[in-house]
């Protein structure tokens, strides 16, 4: 079955880093397209963030572009997302998903159960 | 950017009621619309991709229709397990926008 795993979250305070992982199971993780997705408490959903399977193309939404760094190391089956200069805005459950290209169509098939980071002094 | 617009942002229905949700995309996506399920502590399903192909395992009562800017997520027949929140998403361009959400509630 296909897995992912977020881990990392935490309490940080403002303008310091923190970097989540996301370990990948069931699939051949280096087939695939990977995002980043959060939402703060009680709001919708916001894309983060974009990884082609290769780990050579990346996208960011507007909110953390700069600030935000999405990787992967495909040997190891992981996604990450190293986040600096944290505000008390990024403060949300942080999902990584699978693109899973159904029919060509980008489609975030599958997700993790996310991790919460809580920015705050 | 595309912004994407639902309506409306909540309803009340009843078991066995036919529900419809709206998205409307600022520009034209084409047939680029996702739509997702959302349960109370729990991470979002996809239900529907390319505005109306239906995710492998999601019921036959859920369908999408649309393209372009106007797009449609159907119920046909409302179960007790479908009270939850509904996302479009469109994945024509980056950034992958969503919607802001659609609530079902209980009448």
């Amino acid at each position: 079955d296909v897995q992912l795993v977020e881990s990392g979250g935490d309490l940080v305070q403002p303008g310091r880093s923190l970097r989540l992982s996301c370990a990948a199971s069931g699939f051949t993780f280096r087939d695939y397209e990977m995002n980043w997705v959060r939402q703060a408490p009680g709001k919708g959903l916001e894309w983060v963030a974009y990884i082609n399977s290769r780990g050579n193309t990346m996208y960011y939404g507007e909110s953390v572009r700069g600030r935000f760094t999405v990787s992967r190391d495909n040997a190891e089956n992981s996604l990450y997302l190293q986040m600096n200069s944290l505000r008390a805005e990024d403060t949300a459950v942080y999902y990584c998903a699978r693109d899973g290209r159904l029919s060509g169509i980008r489609s975030l098939d599958f997700w993790g159960q996310g991790t919460l980071v809580s920015v705050s002094s | 950017d595309i912004q994407m617009t639902q309506s409306p942002s909540s309803l009340s229905a009843s078991v066995g009621d036919r529900v419809t949700i709206s998205c409307r995309a600022s520009q034209s996506i084409r047939r680029y619309l996702n739509w997702f399920q959302q349960k109370a502590g729990k991470a979002p399903k996809l239900l529907i991709y390319g505005a109306t192909s239906l995710h492998s395992g999601v019921p036959s009562r859920f369908s999408g229709s649309g393209s372009g800017t106007e797009f449609s997520l159907n119920i046909s027949s409302l179960q007790p397990e479908d009270f939850a929140t509904y996302y479009c998403q469109q994945v024509d361009s980056t950034p992958l926008t969503f919607g802001g959400g659609t609530k079902v509630e209980l009448k």
